[in-house]
């Protein structure tokens, strides 16, 4: 069965720095590109970034972009999103997401399946 | 960047009703949508990729329709468990863009 497991949010003050884990499980990690979308409080589902299967291509979201760096080791099967710069407005669940074609398919299209998320809250 | 739009924002239907949801984007992308569904305190599951290709595991009684700027979710026979709020994702070019969502309640 796949799974994804996020870990690493919490409070963090404006300006800081937090990393997100996302660990895989049940499938063969390095064939699948990785996402990571949010989703704030009460509101809807914003991409934020996606990393290829080889971990050499990346894709940020506007509002993100130059502030969040988006990783993957293949031989840990994890994926991780490093945030700096933190702002009121990246208070959101941060959920991992697999993508559902795998190598040598187009990629970071669909999501499924997703991880249950893990909470960043940014405030002084 | 591409916008996807969603209509309507809420619906109410009874068990057994068809609901149709639409999706518009702000340009052609071709088939590269996909629909999801968002239960309370859960994470989003994907129904519908390619716009119209049905997720392993999604029951028949979920379809998606469309190409271009124009799709649609059809719900047939609305069941107990389909109350939750549904969103489309466009695929057709970076950044990946998310409809503001589709809240289908219980009449």
């Amino acid at each position: 069965e796949v799974q994804l497991m996020e870990s690493g949010g919490g409070l963090v003050q404006p300006g800081r720095s937090l990393r997100l884990s996302c660990a895989a499980y049940g499938f063969t990690f390095s064939n699948y590109a990785m996402n990571w979308v949010r989703q704030a409080p009460g509101k809807g589902l914003e991409w934020v970034s996606s990393i290829s299967d080889s971990g050499r291509t990346t894709y940020y979201g506007d509002s993100v972009k130059g502030r969040f760096t988006i990783s993957r080791d293949n031989s840990k099967n994890m994926v991780y999103l490093q945030m700096d710069s933190l702002r009121g407005e990246d208070t959101a669940l941060y959920y991992c997401a697999k993508d559902v074609w795998g190598s040598g398919r187009r990629q970071s299209n669909w999501f499924d399946p997703w991880g249950q998320g893990t909470l960043v809250t940014v405030s002084s | 960047d591409i916008q996807v739009t969603q209509s309507p924002s809420s619906v109410s239907a009874s068990v057994g009703d068809r609901v149709t949801i639409t999706c518009r984007a702000s340009q052609d992308i071709s088939n590269w949508l996909a629909w999801y569904q968002q239960k309370p305190g859960k994470a989003p599951k994907l129904l519908i990729y390619a716009a119209s290709s049905l997720q392993s595991g999604v029951p028949s009684r979920f379809s998606g329709s469309g190409s271009g700027t124009d799709f649609i979710l059809t719900i047939n026979s609305l069941q107990p468990e389909d109350f939750a709020t549904y969103y489309c994702q466009q695929a057709n070019s970076f950044p990946r863009t998310f409809g503001q969502g589709t809240k289908v309640e219980i009449k």
